[in-house]
């Protein structure tokens, strides 16, 4: 079975300034990796998805994360973010079943608060 | 894009009742659709697998009974969360996985109160 760690629960960052949140992941077999962001009582967005290929992954709102199957790590990175950056970034994990996704695992979850 | 639609978003309801919660996909068909729960300030729990004309499978812990999943059609799948109690009020969050793609679609999810 799959799981998701997301070491940390809480990032504070100033506008501008660069941020990584991390995750890693656990699998006995090759996996689709995601990262999600949460804003408060909405559901979820997609802001990027490894599938294959290239391990450097760019996303929506200038978001990008690296797939290092080594470190079992996808830590998602933006160079300068932004008060509407503020949210809850999900990490997820997708065993890569017999038609494309199988069930969606999700990590606890990293709050990202931008501060002016 | 495509879109995942749940309804209703908000809903109250007293102690003992039953609530039904809809998922729909507006524009292409899912065979396979999933069920979470999301507590405050926490991840999205995996509730079940429901697949279109079977039935469906409950993830370790989930009550089967309690939280009964219907998915009669393409479009379609609904969580009825039979005789709620207040520690059943969470937040209920659908995925729908498009037919072709395989690619996975949330739904803005569903905010349930039992008082």
């Amino acid at each position: 079975a799959q799981s998701v760690t997301q070491l940390d629960s809480q990032v504070p960052v100033f506008e501008e300034a660069p941020v990584e949140l991390r995750c890693n992941y656990s699998s006995s077999v090759s996996v689709y990796l995601f990262w999600y962001v949460q804003y408060p009582n909405q559901g979820l967005q997609l802001l990027l998805k490894y599938l294959s290929g290239s391990t450097l992954v760019k996303g929506i709102n200038g978001f990008e994360a690296e797939f290092n199957k080594s470190q079992t790590s996808f830590h998602l990175r933006k160079p300068s973010v932004h008060i509407s950056d503020t949210a809850e970034y999900f990490c997820a994990v997708s065993d890569q079943g017999e038609t494309s996704y199988d069930k969606v695992i999700f990590g606890p979850g990293t709050s990202l608060s931008v501060i002016p | 894009g495509a879109v995942v639609s749940q309804h209703p978003s908000r809903v109250i309801c007293k102690s003992g009742t039953s609530v039904k919660i809809e998922c729909r996909s507006l524009d292409f068909q899912a065979t396979t659709m999933f069920w979470y729960r999301q507590f405050p300030k926490q991840s999205l729990m995996l509730m079940a697998t429901s697949n279109e004309g079977s039935k469906a499978t409950y993830e370790q812990g989930v009550e089967k009974d309690k939280f009964l999943i219907n998915h009669a059609s393409l479009t379609l799948s609904t969580l009825t969360v039979t005789s709620a109690h207040p520690e059943d009020s969470s937040f209920y969050i659908c995925s729908a996985r498009a037919e072709y793609t395989g690619e996975l679609f949330f739904g803005e999810g569903s905010r349930l109160t039992v008082l």
